[in-house]
């Protein structure tokens, strides 16, 4: 079957650093995705993974491992502005599977 | 913008109904996307068409269908709508219909649809 889990709320203060985790089990596997959803709008796309290690684009990094069926994502340098959803997808074959997603809050 | 356009932005309607919404992917993009988000729920995959031919279906009723025009923008149809049916859907487009891992979904600003 397909499982994805990720923590559903975390808070954090404005110029710190949070990590938000993905644990995944599906059929296949060929990349997992984060993306940024601010409430009531499109998600926008963040980072791909698709091979092990960390992938990082300025104040966001990713991290995946295959073996361990996890992922996570840094954000560095907090801002308000990073307060929003950040889902985690895993590609099986054609299909993006999400998580729930994860509610971030950032506090001054 | 992602450049992926899609209408209408709001939608209000009665049980019953039937709706059509609107989907027009990124300039270059063959594949197109379907999702359902519901409140505080995740992003439900629908459907997907890759060059005007049905790909990949996902938790999609019977009630609801799809199709990609030559064009390829897409139309996504619901009937006999239910008061279950309010929701945001949202159209997703990449170029290449996931045959690369690389593909990325690029998502649009979303229909919200309201049945009353």
């Amino acid at each position: 079957g397909q499982n994805i889990d990720q923590p559903t709320e975390m808070t954090a203060t404005e110029g710190a650093i949070v990590q938000i985790n993905c644990t995944y089990q599906t059929s296949g596997f060929n990349g997992l995705f984060w993306y940024q959803q601010h409430a009531g709008e499109a998600p926008t796309f963040l980072s791909y993974n698709v091979l092990d290690g960390l992938e990082e684009k300025g104040r966001f990094s990713s991290f995946l491992s295959r073996s361990k069926g996890y992922s996570y994502l840094l954000l560095k340098e907090l801002q308000m502005k990073d307060s929003a959803s950040y889902l985690c997808a895993v590609r099986e074959a054609d299909k993006l599977i999400f998580g729930t997603g994860t509610r971030l809050q950032v506090f001054p | 913008d992602s450049g992926v356009t899609q209408t209408p932005k709001h939608l209000i309607t009665a049980t019953g109904q039937r709706v059509t919404l609107r989907c027009s992917p990124r300039s270059g993009d063959l594949s197109v996307y379907w999702y359902q988000q519901s409140l505080d729920q995740g992003l439900q995959f629908l459907i997907q068409y890759y060059n005007g031919e049905e790909r990949a279906k996902g938790n999609i009723l019977e009630r609801f269908s799809a199709q990609q025009f030559p064009d390829l923008h897409s139309e996504l149809n619901l009937s006999s709508l239910e008061l279950g049916d309010s929701a945001l859907y949202f159209c997703a487009s990449s170029a290449s219909g996931g045959a690369l891992s690389t593909d990325t979904q690029y998502f649009g600003p979303g229909t919200r649809l309201t049945v009353l």
